[in-house]
């Protein structure tokens, strides 16, 4: 079965600039979450997506990230535009519907983003 | 809200048993479950306690006490590729996200 896929695994912008994040989760998974990993913290859960509707984006800063889960299978993170602060691990995990019971996610390899 | 405190960082030598806690602040969760992230990769799960109580998974066992706002994670026979951050996490009742604990990097040596 093959795992979560994102691309790029790295990327380097000036802040101000825009980018963009892409996330194929496993075959079925009902569940999609985007999470930000700061250096030395856990992640934070930016928006989850059950199918192609949003669950809770409460703590996604909304002035300059955007999200969307077209179809209800691989789904894109924006930035625009970017700040010093964003530099961060962008993790995408997605679950089934029975492993969401016992807080099974699979993650992704994630991105790495470096805002100069 | 949620928080989970971990301690930062634990050290211990191959062949040790090694505990790592998560102390927790919470007004409902469902349950308390453990992943595992090695230097730049993506965390990995590794237990869910649903109930309070000891579950094994081989070297690994994980505690949870609902009465004590308390759980750990056990690792026994430790190995060099057990050197790795582990996290703890729950997930909130009211708003059905997973909250991360503050992460512990367990170092292991020979």
């Amino acid at each position: 079965e093959a795992g979560v896929a994102q691309s790029p695994r790295y990327k380097i912008i000036e802040k101000r600039q825009s980018v963009a994040f892409w996330c194929n989760p496993i075959s079925g998974h009902a569940t999609l979450y985007w999470y930000q990993q700061i250096l030395g913290q856990g992640p934070k859960l930016l928006i989850q997506f059950q199918n192609n509707g949003v669950v809770d984006d409460s703590q996604l800063p909304k002035d300059r990230f955007s999200a969307e889960r077209l179809k209800g299978v691989d789904s894109t993170l924006k930035i625009q535009p970017a700040k010093l602060e964003d530099s961060a691990v962008y993790l995408c995990a997605s679950s089934d519907t029975a492993e969401f019971l016992t807080d099974t996610q699979y993650f992704g390899p994630g991105t790495r983003l470096t805002v100069l | 809200g949620q928080s989970l405190e971990q301690p930062s960082e634990v050290t211990a030598v191959e062949g040790a048993i090694v505990q790592i806690n998560c102390t927790y602040q919470t007004s409902g969760f469902y349950g308390l479950s453990w992943y595992q992230q090695h230097d730049g990769g993506a965390p990995t799960f590794l237990s869910y306690n649903g109930l309070d109580g000891l579950e094994e998974t081989g070297r690994f066992s994980s505690f949870l006490s609902r009465s004590d706002s308390y759980g750990y994670l056990l690792l026994q026979e430790l190995q060099m590729k057990d050197s790795a951050s582990y996290f703890c996490a729950v997930r909130d009742r009211g708003t059905d996200k997973l909250i991360f604990g503050t992460g512990t990097r367990l170092q292991v040596f020979p």
